[in-house]
């Protein structure tokens, strides 16, 4: 049973160009979630996510930045524009509908020029 | 919201000894406490969990401890081994929010 898979894994972007992070969950996961690593840090939630449905995006900058998971396919985390405050580590992670336990992909190391 | 504490930062401990991390939350309703392991370049590994409703599991040498009236859990690893070494999260969450709060990890270092 593969993992959840995320890609790219590294991503270098000039600022103002735009970021696409696509996130594909463990098979039977109905549940996604993004968040942000800088470095040296603990992981920040970002936004929660089910298929054609965003249910929390609290943790989520509310310009430039937006999620989708549509019916197919992957689940997309934008950035436009970028600026260099938005290199970190994002992360997706998924879960089945009946419990708690997340499990996450290997990131997407994004890094702003 | 809910805040996380972790402590310590950094622990190193000799191969074969014990390590132990401890962590407080603030929000009473949080109910889920799951632990992950982070190596190098890599996502965070899902190592075990607990809910508000036991005290305490283990799962061969990991073992995590909850107390909920004075809001802190616990990881520890017994017979420790160099692959142990890693950045250990603790994190919570509450059943109506499903995100995860995360503590600021631990760097665990295993000498040989």
């Amino acid at each position: 049973n593969a993992g959840v898979m995320q890609n790219p894994r590294h991503l270098v972007r000039r600022r103002g160009q735009e970021a696409r992070l696509r996130c594909s969950p463990m098979k039977g996961h109905s549940h996604v979630y993004w968040y942000r690593q800088l470095p040296e840090e603990g992981l920040k939630f970002m936004v929660y996510l089910q298929k054609e449905n965003i249910i929390d995006e609290s943790g989520m900058p509310k310009e430039r930045f937006s999620a989708e998971f549509p019916k197919e396919g992957p689940s997309i985390l934008r950035i436009q524009q970028v600026v260099r405050g938005d290199s970190a580590a994002y992360f997706c992670a998924s879960s089945p509908d009946s419990l708690n336990e997340q499990f996450f992909g290997p990131g997407t190391r994004l890094t702003v020029l | 919201g809910e805040n996380v504490e972790q402590h310590p930062s950094t622990l190193s401990v000799q191969e074969g000894d014990s390590a132990v991390i401890k962590c407080t939350y603030s929000d009473s309703a949080s109910n889920y406490f799951p632990w992950y392991k982070q190596e190098l370049g890599k996502g965070p590994q899902l190592i075990i969990d607990i809910r508000s409703n036991v005290g305490e599991k283990k799962d061969q040498r990991i073992a995590v401890t909850l107390n909920k009236t004075a809001k802190h859990f616990s990881l520890h690893i017994t017979e420790t081994q160099p692959e142990d070494s890693a950045v250990y999260f603790c994190a919570a969450s509450r059943p109506s929010a499903r995100q995860l709060t995360f503590g600021s990890g631990t760097q665990l270092t295993v000498l040989p």
